[in-house]
């Protein structure tokens, strides 16, 4: 079966400083990779998208960016936090896209 | 744009009692409607997936309808537990464009007390 695995579950950083959030799949391949950000109060939104390694989609302008070094790894990186990109990330995947998406447990982010 | 709205917000319900969430949807071309549900701090569980050619999926206890024409959802919990209590989502996909693109309500919190 199927399983996607998302790390760290919590992480407090100050401003300024880089990130690093992993997301890993299992059990598929090929899989198209999501990250999304869930604000207090508001809906997720879609941040990121990728069909295959090193392909990457951007759905909002923003501080952090994307990458695929492989099929089934999806990272999610800052050079400088900003006090606005605290939040809950989630990653997700599917087996293409418009089919049933399946997520991660999230990552918790506190800048401060 | 799509937009998607759930209502209600937040209901609190004793056990064992129907419950039924709503989620409408502002453009009707839609590939898929999704629901899922959320436990706090935690990541999103996906209940069911109807497709636009569906009008209903069922798992379980949980049963979904979909009338795209009129952009609804409907989400039918029989027999509500204890179990039950979390924050349920709709997401809608787009027929075109961006089709990986989900776009979400902000969800219906629900408490089930006993």
């Amino acid at each position: 079966s199927q399983t996607i695995h998302q790390w760290p579950a919590t992480l407090v950083q100050p401003v300024g400083s880089p990130l690093s959030l992993e997301c890993t799949v299992e059990g598929t391949s090929n899989p198209n990779l999501y990250w999304y950000r869930q604000a207090a109060g508001r809906g997720l939104q879609l941040l990121f998208y990728s069909v295959g390694i090193g392909q990457i989609s951007s759905e909002v302008p923003q501080n952090l960016s994307a990458s695929r070094p492989q099929d089934r790894q999806f990272i999610l990186s800052s050079k400088k936090l900003l006090l606005s990109d605290s939040g809950f990330y989630l990653c997700a995947w599917s087996v293409s896209g418009v089919t049933e998406a399946f997520f991660g447990q999230g990552t918790r982010l506190t800048v401060v | 744009k799509q937009e998607v709205t759930q209502i209600p917000a937040a209901l609190s319900v004793p056990e064992g009692e129907n419950l039924v969430l709503n989620c409408s949807f502002t453009d009707s071309a839609i590939y898929n409607l999704q629901w899922f549900r959320q436990d706090p701090g935690k990541g999103l569980t996906s209940l069911l997936l109807i497709q636009s050619s569906q009008r209903e999926q069922t798992s379980g206890r949980i049963y979904a309808s979909l009338d795209k024409s009129s952009g609804r959802s409907t989400l039918y919990i029989a027999a509500s537990q204890p179990g039950d209590s979390a924050t349920y989502l709709c997401a809608v996909r787009p027929l075109t464009g961006t089709a990986s693109k989900l776009t979400f309500g902000t969800g219906t919190r629900l408490q089930v007390t006993l």
